[in-house]
């Protein structure tokens, strides 16, 4: 199984909503990141996990709180987002931080209204 | 800020192989160059990586020039389904890997 899933696949919230996205993956994989994507530029990232401590924080405003439950699990906490939030938020993970691939679900499409 | 240039698109016809090139002249010694690609509305997919040999997997070949300057990636058979960005990215590890603007493959019939 080398699949990571995301949900939901859809999300619409206005900006006075809290709403999170969720991450999962069973390949034992112990990073996780969560990545950023605006329409028609490339992934940027935003965190790292690495067994389930915070390792890279790329400077990411507090509206955005992310989470590490356990291994398996990655959560990113939304609050008083503003409409230029609104993107693809992928969630990669890899066996450790280092050389090992990432594996990418397939994102989670945010609409701030 | 991405280290790598690429071409902004590229054709390529089914059955052909897709030449997708790739500057990466600061490179440095201990950089791998990863190449990923991401099909639209989905999320990036890992192709294949390599230090300074050239390398082969089931999907693609990667060709590094002998200065490290440069690469190629090479789909030996290029299908409709390969139509994606690819991006090729520089890096000492795959913790923070950055992408660039990529190249956007398009394969016609």
């Amino acid at each position: 199984d080398t699949e990571v899933t995301q949900t939901p696949k859809h999300l619409v919230m206005g900006m006075t909503n809290k709403k999170s996205l969720k991450c999962e993956q069973h390949m034992g994989h112990r990073a996780m990141y969560w990545y950023k994507q605006k329409a028609k530029k490339p992934p940027e990232l935003m965190f790292v996990y690495s067994y389930e401590k915070l390792s890279i924080n790329e400077s990411v405003p507090s509206r955005f709180s992310p989470e590490c439950p356990n291994s398996s699990l990655l959560n990113l906490h939304l609050h008083a987002l503003q409409p230029e939030d609104s993107a693809l938020y992928l969630c990669a993970s890899s066996l450790r931080t280092g050389r090992d691939t990432q594996y990418f679900g397939p994102g989670t499409r945010l609409t701030v209204l | 800020d991405a280290k790598t240039t690429q071409p902004t698109s590229m054709d390529c016809a089914e059955g052909r192989a897709a030449n997708l090139p790739c500057n990466h002249s600061t490179i440095s010694g201990n950089e791998y160059v990863y190449w990923y690609r991401q099909i639209h509305s989905q999320g990036p997919q890992y192709i294949i990586h390599g230090l300074k040999n050239n390398e082969t997997n089931e999907m693609a070949s990667l060709i590094i020039t002998e200065d490290r300057k440069s690469s190629t990636l090479i789909l030996p058979h290029a299908t409709l389904r390969d139509t994606a960005v690819y991006y090729c990215i520089v890096s000492p590890t795959t913790d923070k890997l950055i992408f660039g603007t990529g190249t956007r493959l398009q394969v016609f019939p």
